[in-house]
């Protein structure tokens, strides 16, 4: 199984702030990697698919990059909509597995 | 719009199965693969396996197998995940999710989720 670890596990930010979150896989995954965000008590939505493709409807301040092992979530000035957990995962094989998720906390 | 509709919250006792059901609507249901994802009180997200709407096929996490059986029924459109022999580590909201169509296999529409409480 291919493991995914994130880091750091949580992080307080202050609105207008930028954040990076990383997320490394134990083999190359090219870059079937994506990242979701989740709010207390909803589903999870994707943000960045393909490791830097934006789904639509994402505001451009999140940005993807990365391929092989070592990818980066990038939010540019940090909304308050925005403090949430997001969570990377591999969709290069099964199990589809996530990272631990990066918990953003208001500072 | 793509909508994933689930079953509703389920009390359980150690041992009991539960089948969760996950009706969807506004796409070609034969056309997406569909996922089961859980995630229990205050933790992360953990795949649970597959099914192809289309053939049936499933793959499966290995920390399921033997005790998850995922089903669809393609004339409404609704996919089954049931789990059996539960016990209390089982409690988690299930939730079903699709894959999107294309090469990047990423998860596009998810469902409200099922809140499944395994409790004496």
């Amino acid at each position: 199984d291919i493991q995914m670890t994130q880091s750091p596990s949580s992080l307080s930010a202050s609105v207008g702030d930028r954040v990076t979150i990383t997320c490394r896989a134990s083999q190359s995954i090219n870059s079937y990697l994506n990242w979701y965000q989740q709010k207390p008590g909803k589903a999870p939505k994707v943000l960045i698919f393909a490791a830097s493709s934006l789904q639509s409807g994402v505001p451009s301040r999140f940005s993807g990059s990365g391929s092989g092992t070592d990818f980066t979530l990038t939010i540019n000035s940090l909304q308050a909509e925005d403090f949430a957990t997001y969570y990377c995962q591999q969709s290069y094989s099964t199990p589809r597995t996530f990272g631990q998720g990066t918990k953003v906390e208001i500072k | 719009q793509v909508q994933l509709v689930q079953s509703g919250a389920e009390v359980k006792k150690p041992g009991d199965s539960v089948k969760v059901s996950c009706k969807t609507s506004g796409y070609t249901f034969t056309s997406n693969y569909i996922h089961w994802v859980r995630q229990a009180p205050g933790q992360g997200l953990e795949w649970m396996g597959i099914i192809n709407s289309s053939g049936g096929n499933t793959d499966y996490a290995q920390k399921f197998q033997g005790r998850v059986t995922m089903t669809r029924v393609t004339s409404t459109s609704t996919v089954y995940m049931e789990l059996s022999s539960l016990r209390s580590e089982d409690t988690a909201v299930y939730y079903c999710v699709r894959e999107e169509r294309g090469p990047q296999h990423y998860f596009d529409y998810w469902g409200q989720g099922t809140l499944v409480t395994v409790s004496s």
